[in-house]
């Protein structure tokens, strides 16, 4: 069974620009969750789709965002980069993302803003 | 606010030992707790679950602990190797969908 894949592995961008990532879940889950990672903030909440809805939502300003597509691949989008956008983004699949489900997680993208 | 507070920040320890890296929540309702572990580059990858009810659980090496009164739990690793060394992130959830809040990890070096 394959794992969560997310592409690309590594970017770097400049300030102002935009940036797409993307994810695959794992065959058969419905729920992506999409967090940021920085040394000093640890592991942050950005939003989670389930069925092509956005179910939950950090608090991130509007600048992130995302889309779930019929096949359950994920994609969030960053506008106007800053330079506090560098951090390493993680998502994660469940099936359901219901409590007790475990959440299985792609290896990041990890983002450089210049 | 919910809360997880995780310490040590960083631990370096000799291979072959055992070491305890402890987790303190307040967060509330309180649905259960996971143990991950991430190395370097890599995404997290759960070791344990716990739930209101169980106060320890065994994964191999790690054994999780939970003190639900107290909010408090821990994770021992016994006899150590060098593929333990990671970071050992701490989730607590409240319940509901993506109800979640994250510690901020210990980093563990296990050296030869």
């Amino acid at each position: 069974k394959a794992g969560v894949t997310q592409t690309p592995r590594y970017l770097i961008k400049t300030r102002g620009q935009q940036v797409t990532l993307s994810c695959s879940p794992i065959s058969g889950h419905r729920s992506v969750s999409w967090y940021q990672q920085t040394p000093g903030q640890g592991l942050q909440f950005l939003f989670e789709y389930f069925s092509e809805t956005q179910r939950n939502k950090g608090n991130f300003p509007g600048r992130f965002s995302g889309r779930q597509f019929s096949n359950s691949r994920s994609e969030m989008n960053v506008s106007t980069l800053e330079l506090g956008d560098s951090a390493l983004y993680l998502c994660a699949s469940t099936k359901d993302g219901g409590p007790g489900d475990e959440q299985f997680f792609g290896p990041g993208t990890r983002l450089t803003v210049l | 606010k919910n809360q997880v507070e995780q310490s040590p920040q960083s631990l370096i320890i000799l291979e072959g030992k055992n070491c305890t890296l402890q987790c303190n929540y307040t967060v509330s309702p309180f649905s259960n707790l996971r143990w991950y572990k991430q190395d370097t580059g890599r995404g997290p990858v759960s070791l344990t679950i716990m739930t209101f009810s169980e106060n320890t659980k065994s994964n191999g090496r790690y054994t999780a602990t939970l003190d639900a009164d107290t909010k408090q739990s821990s994770l021992h690793i016994t006899a150590s190797q060098l593929s333990d060394s990671a970071s050992y992130i701490c989730v607590v959830r409240s319940g509901g969908y993506q109800k979640v809040t994250f510690g901020t990890g210990t980093k563990l070096q296990v050296i030869p």
